[in-house]
């Protein structure tokens, strides 16, 4: 069974903090995501990164960075945490070519800043 | 720029026939995805349509017509569990990446 592991499930950080959020997959994916998801704004793209080391940016990566240190292992960090990054945060994998439709998700991690 | 739109909320009864729309722009096209969400849970893949047409996995169909930059996901026989959140993404393979767009997504309530 594939399977996409999030860190926390919860978390609660103060504003300034640095925060860590991990992703792995076991499904050997070349591809790796991280979306923050708010209501009525659907799937928001971060970061991806299609090889270890690679990384591109999406489409909101301000006051984020991420790392791919090994193939497996996606991380996002938020350097010093702003309350209006308070949000669910989805990671997510998929192959590459005529597989990257299909992106395999983890169970989330809902971050609040206070 | 590139954009999907779907409807924000849809409500349909037990047993009937619902259809979610969905129209995108994009610079480049390469698939429509479509995925299902229950509160709390993750997105989990739906189907795909590549080409023009009707793919069908059980109650559940999804059309394209790329001409019309529109698709739309057919849900059949309507039960309580398919109340959730269904989002149609596509396909952006620009630049050689592989990352979807998603649309915002319609949320669908299922009545007794």
């Amino acid at each position: 069974d594939v399977k996409v592991t999030q860190s926390s499930r919860y978390l609660v950080k103060r504003t300034g903090e640095k925060v860590f959020l991990e992703c792995v997959q076991d499904m050997d994916h070349e591809n790796m995501f991280w979306y923050r998801q708010d209501p009525g704004l659907g799937l928001r793209l971060i970061y991806f990164s299609y090889d270890v080391k690679m990384k591109e940016k999406g489409d909101i990566p301000e006051g984020y960075s991420v790392s791919r240190e090994k193939k497996e292992r996606f991380s996002l960090i938020l350097e010093s945490a702003s309350t209006n990054q308070t949000s669910m945060y989805l990671c997510a994998s998929s192959f590459t070519g005529t597989g990257a439709y299909e992106q395999y998700f983890g169970p989330g991690t809902r971050l609040t800043v206070t | 720029g590139q954009s999907l739109e779907q409807p924000s909320e849809v409500t349909a009864v037990e047993g009937a026939i619902v259809q979610i729309n969905c129209t995108y722009q994009t610079s480049g096209f390469y698939g429509l995805s479509w995925y299902q969400q229950h509160d709390g849970g993750a997105p989990t893949f739906l189907s795909y349509n590549g080409l023009d047409g009707l793919e069908e996995t059980g109650r559940f169909s999804s059309f394209l017509s790329r001409s019309d930059s529109y698709g739309y996901l057919l849900l059949q026989e309507l039960q309580m569990k398919d109340s959730a959140s269904y989002f149609c993404a596509v396909r952006d393979g620009a630049g050689g990446y592989n990352k979807l767009i998603f649309g915002a997504g319609t949320r669908l309530a299922v009545h007794p």
